[in-house]
């Protein structure tokens, strides 16, 4: 069945520290991938997305994700975290192209300690 | 990308109530859609608004429960009705515009006593 995995429900690191979101998916062609941020309170807010080409792809707030076709991941990064990206993490994709179907993962919070 | 203002931003109703949720955007977008997110879940798609049409429902969503307008291009409200507790749940306004990603409203956080 077609699936999109966030496997860890809760990730806590210190400010300054790296960070990395896992996702994972189950289509039969590489769907479009996305990330995205919810601040507390907050709607959805696009991090980046990975549609074709290259397979590192740079985000906002100094965000970025690697495709890799192989592990069928899509895995968020960010070399220094802060304290302002405590937030839920939402994995997405969209296995039509159209922006029609986006199916969300079940997402990771972040906890950033001091 | 489009602005998206999502009214009421909050709201705590009365069981057997309903509450109509309104999604305005600053520009013409081709979809428009809604989705649930239940306390410490997902989002799940509801339904997609189509303009002039009636909207397109996911499976375990039906019309009488949660009716949509779509007048405009720019326009869409969702209707949550007869609510019960189990509907408490933030309601998410997204458009979509050619091959764009979806963006999204701040939603509305609703409350059922």
């Amino acid at each position: 069945a077609q699936s999109v995995t966030q496997p860890d429900i809760h990730i806590t690191v210190s400010e300054g520290a790296s960070l990395e979101l896992r996702c994972n998916y189950s289509y039969g062609a590489t769907p479009y991938l996305f990330w995205y941020v919810q601040s507390p309170g907050q709607g959805l807010q696009l991090l980046l997305k990975y549609f074709s080409g290259d397979t590192l792809v740079q985000g906002i707030k100094g965000f970025e994700a690697e495709f890799k076709r192989s592990q069928s991941s899509f895995n968020l990064r960010k070399p220094s975290v802060h304290w302002s990206d405590a937030a839920e993490y939402f994995c997405a994709v969209d296995p039509s192209g159209s922006a029609r179907q986006l199916t969300f993962g079940s997402g990771t919070q972040l906890t950033v300690l001091p | 990308s489009a602005v998206i203002s999502q009214k009421p931003s909050r709201d705590i109703c009365q069981r057997g109530t309903s509450l109509t949720i309104q999604c305005q955007v600053d520009s013409q977008v081709t979809m428009m859609f809604w989705y649930r997110q239940q306390p410490g879940q997902s989002l799940t798609l509801i339904a997609t608004a189509n303009q002039g049409s009636e909207a397109t429902y996911e499976s375990g969503f039906v019309i009488d429960k949660f009716p949509i307008s779509r007048p405009n291009l720019t326009f869409s409200t969702l209707t949550v009705s007869n609510m019960s507790p189990e509907d408490s749940s933030i309601y998410l306004c997204s458009v979509g515009h050619g091959d764009q990603p979806q963006h999204f409203g701040d939603g509305t956080r609703l409350s059922i006593l």
